[in-house]
C-alpha cells in the first residue's frame, strides 16, 4: 500500500447535487494532485496542490475546485454533478511540486451519477 | 491538450512470452516518460520511468526503449508472468518538461495466460 487513503472508497449521487472527496498524503507529503479515470480510459489530471496553493489545472470546469490543508490533506469538490461525471476519482502524493519525483496513488472514490 | 497515443489497446501473451507496449507523443518538450501498472480496484503504481538523454533503461523483466527521433517509446516484459496482468498505462508530463502532472495514455489491458 502507498500510504495514500481515499475516502469514501464508492459513492452513489444524483444528478445536479454536489459531492466532497477527501484524500489524505503519504507522510511528508507536500504536493496532491488529483486525476479522473472514466471506465476503460486513462487517468486525466484535473489539478494540483503544492502547499495549500493550487499549482496548474487540466481542462476541467470551474464547478470542479479543490482545497489544501496544513497537513497536506486535500479535497475535491463537485458541483453541480452531471452523469458524465462518473468515474473513479484518483489523489496522488508526491514530496514536492514539478519534480519527476514519484507520485504514489491512493485506491480512487467509485462516484456514480445517476 | 498534449496527447500520448498507446497502442495495443489489449494484449494477449502466453506465460514466458514478451509483452510489448508502444506509446507515440507530440510534444518534443516532454523531458519524463513513465510508465504506470494497475491492477482492478487499486490506483496506478510507478512501474519504470526513462529520462530521453538514454534510449533504454532496464528494471528486471521491464525496459524500456526510447526512440526520440521517432516520438515514441515502449514497454517491454520479458519472461511474462500471470501476474503481470493488469493495464499499463504510459504518461507524460502534461506541461512538458519533467514534472509529476502527468497526461495517460489510454492504457492496454495485459491478459498473460497461463
Amino acid at each position: 500500500e502507498t500510504g495514500v487513503t481515499q475516502s469514501p472508497t464508492h459513492l452513489i449521487k444524483t444528478r445536479g447535487q454536489q459531492v466532497t472527496l477527501r484524500c489524505s498524503s503519504q507522510s511528508g507529503h507536500n504536493t496532491v494532485s488529483w486525476y479522473q479515470q472514466a471506465l476503460g480510459q486513462g487517468p486525466q489530471f484535473i489539478f494540483q496542490y503544492y502547499r495549500e496553493e493550487e499549482n496548474g489545472r487540466g481542462n476541467f470546469p470551474p464547478r470542479f475546485s479543490g482545497l489544501q490543508f496544513p497537513n497536506y490533506s486535500s479535497e475535491l469538490n463537485v458541483n453541480a454533478l452531471e452523469l458524465d461525471d462518473s468515474a473513479l476519482y484518483l489523489c496522488a502524493s508526491s514530496l514536492a511540486r514539478d519534480t519527476v519525483l514519484e507520485a504514489f496513488f491512493g485506491q480512487g472514490t467509485r462516484l456514480t451519477v445517476v | 491538450q498534449q496527447q500520448v497515443k498507446q497502442s495495443p489497446q489489449s494484449l494477449i501473451v502466453q506465460k514466458g512470452g514478451i509483452s510489448i507496449i508502444n506509446c507515440a507523443y507530440e510534444n518534443t518538450a516532454f523531458d519524463y516518460f513513465p510508465w504506470y501498472q494497475q491492477f482492478p480496484g487499486k490506483g496506478p503504481a510507478l512501474l519504470i520511468a526513462i529520462r530521453p538523454d538514454v534510449s533504454e533503461k532496464k528494471e528486471g523483466r521491464f525496459t524500456i526503449s526510447f526512440n526520440k527521433s521517432a516520438k515514441q517509446f515502449s514497454l517491454h516484459i520479458m519472461d511474462s508472468q500471470p501476474g503481470d496482468s493488469a493495464t499499463y498505462f504510459c504518461a507524460a508530463p502534461i506541461d512538458g518538461g519533467a514534472t509529476n502532472k502527468l497526461i495517460f495514455g489510454t492504457g492496454t489491458l495485459l491478459a498473460v495466460q497461463p
